[in-house]
């Protein structure tokens, strides 16, 4: 089964409001990745955080680690219609140099 | 910026036919990836080559080749297509970084319908 899966499969929300997306995974991991992919496009790479990392910001995002839980989730706050897409979690674990396990994704729709 | 160009965005193919993917990146990345992306199931690597003519299986090989003559290009095989290889797939790059894994560069994906 995959190794990171995401949580809630869909959010819907108003522009404006925050958005928060989980991701689990089972083993123990290097980092994890939180990509984005927009409707026929590829994925973009948003932020990484380190195993011995508890918290990341970059713009708008908000990323945090809990190694203990084996979970990670991306806050997206003061939504903006361009936000929709899906978000991946990606996790590269200690044993496998250089390769990432992506989840399902969960497809955010932000509403003007 | 990082730049990862696949050769076609949309491809129809015939069944049994053997079909080619074609990657290019610009950035002299050291890893390259091929995944498929189908709904529910996410994506799925391939294969993944950490050098020139290395490679390595990934979780789904089966019924695909690669092959990587160049660093900077890193091509998919279909040796004889099936209806079940209907997918979108996508290619990425990479800097090696060792154990602590790079973000990925992705292309904008080719959908492949095999009739």
């Amino acid at each position: 089964s995959q190794q990171g899966e995401e949580d809630p499969q869909a959010l819907s929300i108003q522009e404006g409001e925050n958005a928060t997306m989980n991701c689990s995974y089972k083993t123990s991991i290097n980092n994890l990745q939180w990509y984005r992919q927009n409707s026929g496009r590829g994925l973009v790479h948003l932020i990484l955080i380190r195993s011995n990392e508890r918290e990341k910001h970059s713009g708008r995002l908000r990323v945090t680690l809990d190694t203990s839980k084996k979970s990670s989730s991306l806050l997206i706050t003061a939504s903006r219609a361009a936000d929709t897409a899906s978000y991946f979690c990606a996790t590269a674990l200690n044993t496998n140099a250089g390769k990432s396990t992506f989840g399902d994704g969960t497809t955010l729709t932000v509403k003007p | 910026d990082v730049k990862v160009t696949q050769s076609s965005r949309y491809l129809v193919k015939r069944t049994g036919e053997k079909v080619f993917l074609e990657c290019v990146q610009d950035m002299d990345h050291e890893n390259m990836f091929w995944y498929r992306q189908d709904p529910g199931l996410g994506l799925r690597l391939i294969y993944f080559s950490y050098d020139v003519k290395m490679k390595e299986k990934g979780d789904i090989p089966e019924g695909y080749s690669v092959s990587r003559e160049k660093k900077e290009r890193f091509s998919l095989i279909l040796e004889s297509a099936s209806t079940n290889q209907t997918s979108m797939y996508l290619c990425a790059s990479s800097l090696r970084g060792g154990y602590s894994n790079q973000p990925q560069h992705f292309g904008d994906g080719t959908r492949l319908s095999i009739l």
